[in-house]
């Protein structure tokens, strides 16, 4: 059973950093393209970034709101994707989720208020 | 970026009755790589419905169908049950950035 399960978020100040994770399980994570996607309060879903597969390159594309804030990275050896968030706005406040090839996480609740 | 314009934005329906969701995107979508997800509550996690454009996720019903290439999409439910209202949306994930559409509230009339 494919498994994604997000933690990390929580309440954080404007201008701060806050890292996402997402432990995956029950299919080959080191081949699969991951994506971060979040959806702010009583908004739609907004796509963050996604990162390759090592043998497909390892290369990040990310959302025009969040490049050259947010980090995408995976640790193949654990199974486990990241989300490296700085700088962080009050928009920035949402759930986020991982997914892949159609899986998603529970999501994470990150909210950025001082 | 390639817009995803779903219409309507609210669709009022009986169960039983047929829904026919629109996806319109600002440029031609690579490959086909459409998706339709469905999200029955805000922060509840989507579960994938349609994948390149018209192939049925595991476990989908077959009351779910998805066709169109190119700029225009379609998600049709044949016979709406109670548990199909909810919000719906496309995703193109054939070009970066994958954008969604701003989504289709089905509601029960």
């Amino acid at each position: 059973e494919v498994q994604l399960v997000e933690s990390g978020g929580g309440l954080v100040k404007p201008g701060g950093s806050l890292r996402l994770s997402c432990a995956a399980s029950g299919f080959s994570f080191s081949n699969a393209w991951m994506s971060w996607v979040r959806q702010a309060p009583g908004k739609g879903l907004e796509w963050v970034g996604r990162i390759k597969s090592k043998t497909d390159g390892g290369t990040t594309d990310y959302a025009a709101p969040v490049k050259g804030r947010f980090t995408i990275s995976r640790d193949d050896s654990k199974n486990t994707l990241y989300l490296q968030m700085n700088s962080l706005k009050t928009e920035d406040t949402a759930v986020y989720y991982c997914m892949s090839s159609g899986y998603w996480g529970q999501g994470s609740l990150v909210t950025v208020s001082s | 970026e390639i817009v995803l314009t779903q219409s309507p934005g609210t669709l009022s329906l009986s169960p039983g009755e047929r829904a026919t969701l629109s996806c319109r995107a600002s440029q031609s979508v690579s490959s086909s790589y459409l998706a339709w997800y469905q999200q029955q509550k805000p922060g509840q996690a989507p579960r994938l419905l349609i994948y390149g454009a018209s192939s049925r996720a595991t476990g989908i019903p077959d009351r779910f169908s998805g066709s169109g290439s190119g700029t225009d999409f379609t998600l049709t439910i044949s016979r709406l049950e109670p548990e199909d209202f909810a919000v719906y949306y496309c995703q193109q994930y054939g070009s970066s950035p994958y954008t969604f559409g701003q989504g289709t509230k089905l509601e029960i009339k």
